[in-house]
């Protein structure tokens, strides 16, 4: 049974410019959550899909948006990008909106310049 | 708003030492509390949950405990290892549907 699946691994971009990553959910789970970790940090939380809708959503600017695909699978975009988003993306899934254990994937290091 | 502090921030301890990871949270009315595991670079790997309603749960050499009405944890680990180097995280979720919230983590290191 697959875990949660990230891509891509690494990514290096610059200033400006947009980027999309992508996350496939643990086998049976329907809701998908994002998080940003900086350096050092503990991870932040961006924002969670469920039913192909934005749920809830963290302090974070409209720059950053996703989707949920039927399949639950999940996209986060982020436009304009700032050096501060520098920072590893994590992708967490989860049964019924995050009320039981998430499940957190390897996560995709941006790296932006 | 709710906020998670871990104390220390790292900790270094010879092999074989049992040792204790401490979580503060500010809002008592939480819906379960998780530790995790991370490896520098890595992704998260989930160690123990615990519901609101438990006061420990265990899992090997590891045990949470959790006194809710205080708004603390602790995540206890006995006769270290240098595997179980890597970054402590502890997370709470509020009543409801709310999402994750973590403190820093606290960077362990097991010397051989």
């Amino acid at each position: 049974d697959a875990g949660v699946t990230q891509s891509p691994t690494h990514l290096i971009k610059t200033r400006g410019q947009q980027v999309t990553l992508r996350c496939s959910p643990k086998s049976g789970h329907d809701t998908v959550s994002w998080y940003q970790q900086a350096l050092g940090q503990g991870p932040q939380f961006i924002f969670q899909y469920y039913e192909e809708e934005e749920r809830q959503r963290g302090n974070f600017p409209d720059r950053f948006s996703g989707h949920q695909f039927p399949n639950y699978s999940s996209e986060l975009n982020v436009n304009a990008l700032l050096l501060g988003d520098s920072a590893l993306y994590l992708c967490a899934s989860s049964l019924g909106q995050g009320k039981e254990t998430q499940y957190f994937g390897p996560g995709t290091r941006l790296l932006v310049l | 708003k709710q906020e998670v502090t871990q104390i220390p921030a790292a900790l270094s301890v010879p092999e074989g030492e049992n040792l204790v990871l401490n979580c503060s949270f500010t809002d008592s009315a939480i819906y379960n509390l998780q530790w995790f595991r991370q490896d520098p670079g890595k992704g998260l790997t989930s160690l123990l949950l615990i519901q609101s309603s438990q006061r420990e749960q265990t899992s090997g050499r590891l045990n949470a405990s959790l006194d809710k009405s205080s708004g603390r944890s602790t995540l206890y680990i006995a006769a270290s290892q240098p595997g179980d180097s890597a970054t402590y995280l502890c997370a709470v979720t509020n009543s409801g549907n709310t999402p994750l919230v973590f403190g820093k983590g606290t960077r362990l290191s097991v010397i051989a």
